[in-house]
């Protein structure tokens, strides 16, 4: 059984368009993420979601719009997608907010031509 | 302000050679501390978490860290690394709300 699961795996796209990706867990945790992960490997905390609520929102692109219909899911809506937009983007879930663990997704690589 | 530095960002090692990755932190208060890994292609996994107690904590495929309170820091230690140990390795330290992860350290290690 898959922890956290992302769809699409890749994503190949072009400028302008609108696009999202979708994360589910099923390990009943409370909170969830997304990060990117740009070519250098740096990983950048974008979004965090506790029980639904918007709980970080760091300095992200107002193209970038997350959506957590229920604890279980996190989708990131993307406008207008830029070239720097490419990065592969993770889906994480920890049982709570705070120092807990947690548990990534296989992520989603975005191209964006 | 919060921050996680990993001073080593490519290393190459030789297999068998011992491998000692530092991790410094700047965070106020109480701190969870953790060592992620992620092998290519895949995503990240956690390979050891410091949350109180004994500062030398011990984590899978043999891997150690231990965390010294008065330096900041949480070092991952491996006393003889293996060619599959090739990956990349994210220090992370979390507090009440904040998650940081490190820049990543790139490790080659030479079959």
């Amino acid at each position: 059984d898959t922890a956290v699961s992302q769809t699409p795996k890749y994503l190949v796209t072009q400028m302008g368009n609108d696009k999202s990706i979708k994360c589910e867990q099923n390990l009943g945790h409370d909170t969830m993420y997304w990060y990117k992960q740009d070519s250098k490997k740096f990983l950048k905390i974008m979004f965090s979601y506790n029980n639904k609520e918007l709980i970080i929102n760091e300095t992200v692109p107002n193209r970038f719009s997350p959506k957590s219909p229920d604890k279980a899911h996190l989708n990131l809506h993307i406008n207008s997608l830029e070239l720097g937009d490419s990065a592969v983007y993770f889906c994480a879930s920890s049982q709570r907010t705070g120092g807990n663990e947690q548990y990534f997704g296989p992520g989603t690589r975005l191209t964006v031509t | 302000a919060q921050s996680v530095s990993q001073h080593n960002h490519h290393v190459i090692l030789s297999e068998a050679a011992s491998l000692e990755l530092g991790c410094n932190y700047s965070y106020g208060g109480t701190v969870n501390l953790f060592w992620y890994v992620q092998y290519p292609g895949q995503h990240l996994q956690l390979l050891l978490k410091y949350f109180s107690g004994d500062p030398l904590v011990k984590g899978i495929k043999g891997f150690e860290a231990e965390f010294i309170k008065s330096k900041f820091s949480f070092n991952l230690r491996k006393p003889s690394v293996q060619w599959s140990d090739t990956a990349e390795y994210f220090c992370a330290v979390a507090g009440t709300y904040k998650y940081i992860f490190g820049t990543g350290t790139r490790l080659k290690v030479l079959a």
